[in-house]
């Protein structure tokens, strides 16, 4: 079974701030998939980025970055310098290759407040 | 992007009613599942289908179904709404390389 976990409910920052939001992942599949969602106050899911489990590379986007370790079963996003458009809940989500569905697992999400 | 609609945007309904959400993609895309979140919990998938023929039950299906009429479009329908289906119910769809892409949502309140 597919597992994820963001133990972070809330965490509100100030503008500029980093922030760094934790995503810990459980499946006994060796192919599967990692994303990142963020949902504004208008309620939509934007999706940010996947990644492979076979590619470890960090990456990088504008005041984005991710943090994927294998060894710890970790894929944490940060965003560098914050702004208050960044304020929305971030989910993190799980897709196994193996499963004979398409299904994402979602974590619990985390509600990011970035005052100004 | 995946061109994923859904109507109606909110919905006010009263238990017992049965209601009709609708689901349309535009990139002929063979996979479509419908999600709902509530606070705290994440989103968990009540129903997928990979065609039109074939269509399956996710984690919390009870109390749901669905209808695939073509491969652009999937309903899900609330046979008898309870006030516990109060939720924002997302429908989404797969784009190559295994990312889902989700609609705008529908809000439901059952009353």
């Amino acid at each position: 079974a597919q597992k994820v976990t963001q133990a972070q409910t809330e965490i509100s920052v100030v503008e500029k701030e980093d922030v760094t939001l934790d995503c810990v992942y459980e499946t006994r599949d060796t192919t599967y998939y990692l994303f990142w969602y963020k949902q504004p106050p208008s309620g939509e899911l934007v999706f940010l980025i996947r990644r492979n489990s076979f590619d470890e590379q960090n990456e990088i986007s504008g005041r984005y970055s991710w943090n994927f370790q294998k060894s710890t079963s970790s894929f944490n996003f940060t965003i560098t310098a914050s702004q208050v458009v960044d304020s929305a809940v971030y989910f993190c989500a799980l897709r196994a290759g193996g499963t004979s569905y398409g299904k994402l697992t979602f974590g619990q999400g985390t509600i990011l407040t970035v005052h100004p | 992007d995946a061109d994923v609609t859904q109507t109606p945007r909110n919905r006010i309904t009263k238990t017992g009613k049965r209601i009709m959400l609708e689901c349309s993609q535009t990139k002929g895309h063979d996979r479509m599942y419908w999600y709902r979140q509530d606070p705290g919990l994440g989103l968990r998938l009540i129903y997928y289908s990979f065609d039109v023929k074939d269509i399956n039950k996710g984690e919390i299906s009870d109390g749901y179904s669905v209808s695939r009429q073509a491969q652009a479009k999937f309903s899900l329908s609330l046979e008898s709404a309870i006030p516990n289906q109060t939720a924002l119910y997302f429908c989404a769809t797969d784009l190559p390389g295994h990312t889902q892409y989700f609609g705008p949502g529908t809000r439901l309140t059952v009353l």
